[in-house]
């Protein structure tokens, strides 16, 4: 299957300072991509839609300014967290879907290996 | 709106034993449904997904799933558990705003030897 590949897996930073996590699809295009963000013992719950070559969506709740999110081409999306804090802890996933597959809601998405962020 | 429920926050099995993970779905459209799993401190990985072609849906490792239009159900069952099938596991239904897959909030599988 396709491959989504997130980095850092594991950071751990000290509060104030900002945070970048990478999501690249391998070997497919991704026109959108979905950044999530899971609680302990709960589900993901979405935070974001980026779109390659414009602004990204945002969920209600979800500020846009300490979550930044950049989709520069159609491999890439990245999140930076700005100003981290330590209710920031948390564990981020993002997944994407085939842009040529992706006009039918039939097809999966696929997850990067997530990145646990503890600030601290 | 679509969402998703799963029953049980923790399904414990002996090994050898039938898995049984309970999915049930609301939707306004006829949905596309998929069960995940999730071992520690990774991302997700798709089991199977049913897409309106055959009810009775075949996954990877023995797992399968059967959609039941009247019951509204999508239960995952593998017939004999194995310790390595211990992790959380997500059903999930497509149709969210932004084509997102909508999640339940997940069943942890324990598998006792």
């Amino acid at each position: 299957g396709a491959v989504v590949s997130q980095h850092p897996s594991r950071v751990i930073c000290k509060s104030g300072t900002s945070v970048k996590i990478e999501c690249r699809s391998l070997d497919f295009q991704a026109t959108t991509m979905f950044w999530y963000r899971q609680f302990p013992k709960q589900s993901l719950m979405l935070m974001a839609t980026s779109n390659e070559g414009s602004k990204a969506t945002y969920e209600q709740g979800v500020e846009k300014d300490k979550f930044l999110i950049n989709h520069a081409s159609l491999t890439l999306s990245t999140l930076t967290v700005t100003s981290a804090h330590p209710e920031d802890s948390s564990f981020y996933i993002c997944s994407a879907r085939d842009k040529f597959l992706s006009g039918g809601s039939n097809t999966e998405a696929f997850f990067g290996q997530g990145t646990r962020l503890t600030v601290v | 709106a679509q969402s998703v429920t799963q029953l049980g926050s923790h399904v414990s099995v002996s090994e050898g034993a039938l898995v049984l993970l309970r999915c049930n779905y609301s939707s306004s459209v006829p949905p596309y449904l998929f069960w995940y799993v999730q071992y520690p401190n990774q991302g997700l990985q798709l089991l199977l997904k049913y897409t309106s072609a055959a009810t009775l849906v075949k996954g990877i490792n023995g797992f399968e799933a059967e959609f039941k239009k009247s019951e509204t159900s999508f239960h995952l069952t593998k017939p004999s558990a194995h310790m390595s099938d211990a992790a959380e596991y997500f059903c999930a239904v497509s149709g969210g705003s932004q084509g997102n897959l909508i999640f339940g909030k997940g069943t942890k599988l324990s598998v006792k030897p």
